[in-house]
């Protein structure tokens, strides 16, 4: 059982310079979520989708973009990568309002 | 600004003892939930709190929820080396939809 899987585990970009985080999970969820981990930050929400079709800003939504075509794929964007966006990004999942299922996380550095 | 806020930052405990942590949040809430993570990897789940639910148990986890104050707090009992992991309180709201919201979290260290 994968559950949820996150593409690429790292990656460096640098100033200027885009890309795309892919997350998938196979366990059929309607919530998916991103999310960034900086040192003594915890996770602070970054987008949300509550279906299929569907995206909602989080509380640090700016210069990120998502969409969720497929209900089993969420994808953050960055479309001119910052150093301030420099941080581990986690994918998580969940059924409605319960239990998130987390992937390991995407180490991301902007030089 | 973040909807949980845990305290203290950091715990460190000898093996055996307790571990209490605490949590606060500003809005009202659907669910608040506790996870662990540790070094380097995923958040993983430890219990779920319903808002209208006062005291959880799950083995060594007991989770109390007090909804007038606005707060929550975590014990883990006898605790051991393998416990030492960052936790942290998370709120599922009943507006704005549903989105779950984290809080700084605790690091926990137990001695062996």
């Amino acid at each position: 059982n994968a559950g949820v899987t996150q593409t690429p585990k790292f990656r460096v970009l640098k100033t200027g310079q885009s890309m795309t985080l892919l997350c998938a999970q196979d366990m059929n969820h309607e919530y998916m979520y991103w999310y960034r981990q900086d040192p003594g930050m915890g996770l602070r929400l970054i987008h949300y989708s509550v279906g299929e079709g569907t995206t909602a800003k989080g509380e640090v939504p700016d210069g990120y973009n998502v969409s969720r075509l497929k209900k089993q794929n969420f994808l953050l964007g960055l479309e001119s990568a910052a150093p301030s966006q420099t941080s581990v990004y986690f994918c998580a999942s969940s059924k409605y309002t319960g239990e998130l299922f987390f992937g390991e996380g995407s180490r991301l550095t902007v030089l | 600004s973040q909807q949980g806020e845990e305290d203290p930052q950091a715990l460190s405990i000898q093996e055996g003892e307790n571990a209490t942590m605490n949590c606060s949040y500003k809005t009202s809430i659907n669910n608040l939930q506790w996870y662990r993570q540790n070094s380097g990897r995923g958040l993983v789940h430890l219990i779920l709190i319903r808002s209208n639910e006062r005291e959880k148990h799950s083995g060594r986890l007991r989770v109390t929820l007090d909804t007038s104050k606005k707060s929550s707090s975590l014990l883990i009992t006898a605790s051991r080396a393998a416990d030492t992991a960052s936790y942290f309180c998370a709120t599922a709201g009943n507006t704005g939809g549903f989105k779950t919201i984290f809080g700084a979290g605790t690091r926990l260290f137990v001695k062996a």
